[in-house]
């Protein structure tokens, strides 16, 4: 079945960059989004691109589309302790619906 | 103008009974859709309804079930819970079904004792 895989953990400085990957399945998927979740809350939308999109700059964020290799990545421009959460991949067929996620990775900001 | 609203936040039952859990789209928005949040699975599909009608279904047994009323707000129901039903449920509301941006709320905090 479907599946979109993303790492677990990573740590960055305050003002460094940062990149999220995700690598998804399901060759049809159409939708894909990045969500932020911090501790206790639900999840926040950040951003989405549509398949036939290589990328989308918003503000600090960029996302990036390798619809080849099924890759999609989430890069953070000088990236904030505020930032600190939880980031999760998600794909879906069908938009904004049935949405298929990552485990989520985590983000660890020092200052 | 006011988010997902969820109800109640924190739940804790008894294996075997039934919980329903109440979600508040924000005004104006007509699809709501579930998930379920736990540490083994991560974040799973439930279903969704658009005018009072489920139009989509994740892999889950019968003893979840959910509905809409004609106000939008959504209800869902877990019958003879088992532990393994302890979870965040997340609700999501959207303007439209084939509307891309979903927002969620902050969930209820299902814990089956």
């Amino acid at each position: 079945g479907e599946d979109v895989e993303q790492s677990l953990f990573l740590s960055v400085r305050e003002g460094d960059s940062s990149v999220i990957n995700c690598t998804y399945t399901d060759s049809s998927s159409t939708y894909l989004y990045w969500y932020k979740q911090e501790p206790g809350a639900g999840l926040q939308l950040l951003t989405y691109i549509f398949s036939n999109m290589d990328m989308k700059q918003d503000q600090r964020l960029t996302v990036l589309l390798n619809k080849k290799d099924k890759h999609l990545s989430l890069r953070i421009a000088d990236t904030q302790t505020g930032d600190s959460a939880i980031y999760f991949c998600a794909e879906s067929t069908q938009a904004g619906t049935a949405l298929i996620f990552g485990k989520g990775t985590t983000l660890s900001v020092s200052s | 103008k006011a988010g997902v609203t969820q109800t109640p936040r924190y739940l804790i039952k008894t294996r075997g009974q039934q919980v329903t859990l109440s979600c508040s789209p924000i005004s104006g928005h007509r699809s709501v859709s579930w998930y379920q949040q736990t540490p083994g699975q991560g974040l799973q599909f439930l279903f969704e309804y658009f005018s009072e009608t489920q139009r989509n279904k994740g892999n889950f047994p019968g003893r979840f079930s959910g509905r809409q009323f004609s106000n939008s707000r959504s209800e869902m129901n877990v019958s003879t819970l088992e532990l393994g039903d302890s979870a965040l449920y997340l609700c999501a509301s959207s303007l439209e079904p084939e509307n891309t941006e979903a927002f969620f709320g902050q969930g209820t905090r299902l814990t089956v004792v």
